[in-house]
């Protein structure tokens, strides 16, 4: 156990809907990072929260965008949703200081697009 | 190509051999990082090292900085070992991780 929390675990959505995945960080943690897992590849980052900024973006459209709350929980919106978007979103919370910290991952929610 | 290419992809073993799996990054790095992901999608950070070597129960890292190459050992393996075993750098100056495709690790009884 993490102490990181993602829900939904499992969705199931149609083309052109929108979706919010939400994440949980661990007590203490300010950074929250979003990845892209899809079947058979290593993540691939979306972005990252840091005390409620975006702090760096990877190779995603502006219709994946996100939140970070003062209690430092994050949401992953997905508009206009493609079947290219199913895949495994993991999000992972770290400490605050400099880069290399330790993160920590969530279970993940999957996602389905038909 | 990618930043962070790892060998072999897959792995099939018996139980109690030695395991290596490989990984080369291209580019500067504050830290290496090892996880591990079973099936179903759980993450579980293994090491984070930017020089020399850690160990941890039977699970070793290792780091050479100057041929930007890292490699992750398993003594004595055991079925519960099987797993994907992902390389990861972190970026200098960046929290994000920059991931390898993974390695599927198999370990037969």
């Amino acid at each position: 156990e993490t102490g990181v929390t993602q829900s939904p675990t499992h969705l199931i959505k149609t083309r052109g809907q929108q979706v919010t995945l939400r994440c949980s960080s661990q007590s203490g943690h300010n950074t929250v990072s979003w990845y892209q897992q899809a079947l058979g590849q290593g993540p691939q980052f979306i972005f990252q929260y840091y005390r409620e900024e975006e702090n760096g973006r990877g190779n995603f459209p502006p219709r994946f965008s996100g939140l970070q709350f003062p209690n430092y929980s994050s949401e992953l919106n997905v508009n206009a949703l493609e079947l290219d978007d199913s895949a495994l979103y993991l999000c992972a919370s770290s400490r605050p200081g400099t880069g290399g910290d330790t993160q920590y991952f969530g279970p993940g929610t999957r996602l389905t697009v038909l | 190509k990618n930043e962070v290419e790892q060998s072999p992809q897959n792995l099939t073993a018996q139980e109690g051999e030695f395991i290596t799996i490989n990984c080369s990054y291209s580019v500067g790095i504050s830290a290496l990082h090892w996880l591990q992901q079973h099936p179903g999608g759980g993450i579980v950070s293994l090491f984070m090292l930017s020089s020399g070597k850690k160990k941890h129960g039977r699970l070793i890292a290792t780091i050479n900085i100057q041929e930007k190459h890292s490699s992750l050992h398993i003594t004595a393996s055991h079925p519960r070992d099987s797993a994907v075993y992902i390389c990861a750098r972190s970026p200098e100056g960046a929290q994000k991780l920059v991931f390898g495709q993974g390695t599927r690790l198999t370990i037969n009884p």
